[in-house]
């Protein structure tokens, strides 16, 4: 298995443009996890998927951010518009019982 | 989730075993303590957990303590590639219900391991 892939690796957009971050768990994982890092707020959960279905968003920074499972195979996290505040290294992880697997992660740069 | 506390940073020599503490006072029952590293830059990585009995596989050992209100990972020889944030969490396991399904991370604890 490939492990959880993500793309882009790497995105620098300008303020007020969308960013779509994709991700792709690994094969028959039934949660999916989108987090973010930065230096000053650390490694933060913004949303957690169950069998496609989303569970607690409560990390969601505000309404510019999104995310949508439409399978088990694929999961998107949308900023728009984005700001320069946003920018940050954007993890996605899934798992299916105790251990949980990180994908390479996304940086993103809002300039 | 229970909150968990862990020391800033560490400092361990190469070849010598590495404990790093973790307390978790308010554990629930049904709560296991589980230990994550990350390598700068790289996403997090999974390393052991452990419910009550003392756990070891290949990368370390879990100690927990009799009233589980602490946990101590041990590192056995540290080498120069186990410098790291190690992150200590506790939540119950997936297999319980829905709602378990949460990992949230604090922010952990700098290893360095000096030569």
């Amino acid at each position: 298995d490939a492990g959880v892939i993500q793309s882009p690796r790497h995105e620098v957009t300008e303020m007020g443009q969308e960013v779509t971050l994709r991700c792709k768990p690994i094969s028959g994982h039934d949660y999916l996890f989108w987090y973010r890092q930065t230096m000053m707020r650390g490694l933060e959960l913004l949303i957690y998927f169950n069998n496609n279905v989303p569970i607690d968003d409560s990390g969601m920074p505000e309404d510019r951010f999104s995310a949508k499972m439409p399978n088990a195979s694929f999961s998107t996290l949308k900023i728009q518009p984005s700001e320069p505040r946003d920018s940050a290294v954007y993890f996605c992880a899934s798992r299916a019982y105790n251990e949980q697997f990180f994908g390479p992660g996304t940086r993103l740069t809002v300039l | 989730d229970a909150k968990t506390t862990q020391p800033t940073s560490m400092d361990c020599a190469e070849g010598r075993a590495a404990n790093l503490p973790c307390n978790h006072s308010t554990i629930s029952g049904n709560e296991y303590v589980y230990w994550y590293r990350q390598i700068h830059s790289q996403g997090p990585q999974y390393i052991i957990h452990g419910l009550k009995n003392n756990e070891t596989n290949e990368m370390a050992s879990l100690i927990i303590t009799e009233d589980r209100k602490s946990s101590t990972l041990i590192l056995p020889h540290a080498t120069l590639r186990d410098t790291a944030v190690y992150y200590c969490i506790v939540r119950v396991a997936s297999s319980y219900n829905t709602n378990a399904g949460k990992s949230t991370f604090g922010d952990g604890t700098t290893l360095t391991v000096k030569p």
